[in-house]
């Protein structure tokens, strides 16, 4: 069965240090979105990218983070100078081009600020 | 703008026990209504999903939620848990319209099954 992978699992890193969360989509799909779950709070949505660019993004993508799809299958999230409230789990999805589709989502990958 | 509400952060159940998760959400426009379950160190995947149609949908290992367009509501329910169910629950909702819209989610009911 086809599944959004995600690397790396865990990052640990010191803050003001950039970080590059990859994503690779599910092969068909044509949207891919970031979100983000800090400890023991809900699932936050941060952007949404279809056709190359940015469709919709949440206040809290600011001009700290990017998102890239450098090679057509890979599908990037960069935090420019990590901060400590940074620190969450970090879930990639991807849905194909139908309106009823449902969001597959990656395991997530954990970054930890220190 | 969209919101969505899941009433009850924890619920302890023991096992062969039902048990019912509250949602309720509100919206502006039309909405799609998902279900997603996060096992412990997992990502989240979908258990169910309201599109159209018949108001009560089944989804994966036995869970079911019924649609209330009147009270905004969307519960979700197990009639005999199992221990394997212990995980995290995720209510969602997506605007119909809008076809790159993005989900949002409630805050999660943590459901821990007791032997």
């Amino acid at each position: 069965e086809p599944e959004v992978t995600q690397t790396p699992s865990h990052q640990v890193t010191q803050m003001g240090q950039e970080v590059i969360l990859r994503c690779v989509p599910i092969s068909n799909h044509l949207y891919f979105y970031w979100y983000r779950q800090i400890l023991g709070q809900k699932v936050e949505f941060l952007v949404s990218f279809y056709n190359n660019e940015i469709s919709e993004k949440s206040e809290i993508f600011d001009d700290q983070f990017s998102v890239e799809r450098p090679d057509g299958s890979n599908f990037t999230l960069k935090i420019r100078s990590t901060k400590l409230e940074d620190s969450a789990m970090y879930f990639c999805a991807s849905r194909n081009d139908e309106n009823t589709g449902e969001l597959f989502f990656g395991e997530g990958s954990r970054l930890t600020v220190l | 703008a969209q919101s969505v509400t899941q009433l009850d952060s924890q619920v302890p159940v023991f096992e062969e026990a039902p048990v019912e998760l509250r949602c309720n959400y509100s919206s502006s426009v039309s909405v799609y209504l998902f279900w997603y379950v996060q096992y412990p160190n997992q990502g989240l995947q979908l258990l169910l999903k309201y599109l159209s149609g018949s108001t009560l949908v089944k989804g994966i290992n036995g869970f079911e939620a019924e649609f209330n367009k009147s009270q905004t509501s969307f519960h979700l329910r197990k009639p005999s848990v199992h221990i394997s169910d212990t995980a995290e629950y995720f209510c969602a909702v997506r605007m119909i319209k809008a076809a790159g819209n993005k989900l949002t989610f409630g805050g999660g009911t943590r459901v821990l099954v007791k032997p």
